[in-house]
């Protein structure tokens, strides 16, 4: 299983935008990235997923380098609501024997 | 859609008893997780379904803990005796992966025991 690491925590003001990165240097060649948020007392919340290059949705944007060991989530404009825990994962599908694997997360928090 | 419905939210229990968490996931959803949110170890994934087979359980502690799916509706997560460790957040998750993917999985509210 590919092992992730991103930074523990992370510190932003309202309006900023957000990149957390996540390394993971011993990803599959079947192995996709995906990035869920969780909030205090609530399960985590799927944001994004991507295999390689640039994926975009209304919430965020994945950037994966060439060689995918490593991957950015973006957050533009955060607002204090996005203060949470987000989650950098890789897996590939589960009939292949592959299962997802949450790690220590980096917790965002927004400030005025 | 509902989406993942646990229950009981939240279970207070002593040492010794058994306590029984259900979970119904999202209609047409093959695939089924359990996992488990302590402060100390994060997000653990015990066990999880395919079609209501046991695919991988790795993940459960010992063997006081046992799953079972006995039909795509529903799952339950058994602990018998239970212990003040097995105090955490047990969320169930349920998706419908396309092909070669992971899929997005949708997670339930979570079911928080105290075992004193």
């Amino acid at each position: 299983l590919a092992k992730t690491t991103q930074p523990i925590s992370m510190d932003s003001y309202e309006g900023q935008e957000v990149n957390i990165t996540c390394s993971h240097n011993n990803i599959a060649t079947n192995d996709y990235i995906t990035w869920y948020q969780q909030f205090p007392s609530q399960g985590p919340r799927f944001i994004i997923q991507g295999y390689k290059t640039k994926v975009t949705n209304e919430v965020a944007s994945l950037f994966i380098p060439a060689d995918r060991k490593s991957s950015t989530l973006s957050l533009p404009r955060v607002s204090l609501s996005d203060t949470a825990v987000y989650y950098c994962l890789v897996g590939a599908t589960y009939n292949q024997g592959g299962k997802l694997i949450f790690g220590q997360g980096t917790e965002l928090s927004v400030k005025p | 859609d509902a989406g993942v419905i646990q229950s009981p939210r939240h279970e207070v229990t002593e040492m010794g008893q058994e306590v029984t968490l259900r979970c119904k996931p999202i209609s047409g959803h093959d695939y089924l997780f359990w996992y488990r949110q302590t402060m100390m170890r994060g997000l653990e994934l015990l066990i999880y379904f395919n079609n209501n087979v046991p695919i991988d359980d790795s993940g459960m502690p010992e063997d006081r803990f046992s799953a079972k799916m006995p039909n795509a509706s529903f799952s339950t997560l058994k602990i018998q005796p239970s212990e003040p460790r097995d105090s955490a957040v047990y969320f169930c998750a349920s998706t419908r992966p396309g092909q070669g993917k992971t899929g997005e999985l949708f997670f339930g509210e979570g079911s928080r025991l105290t075992v004193l």
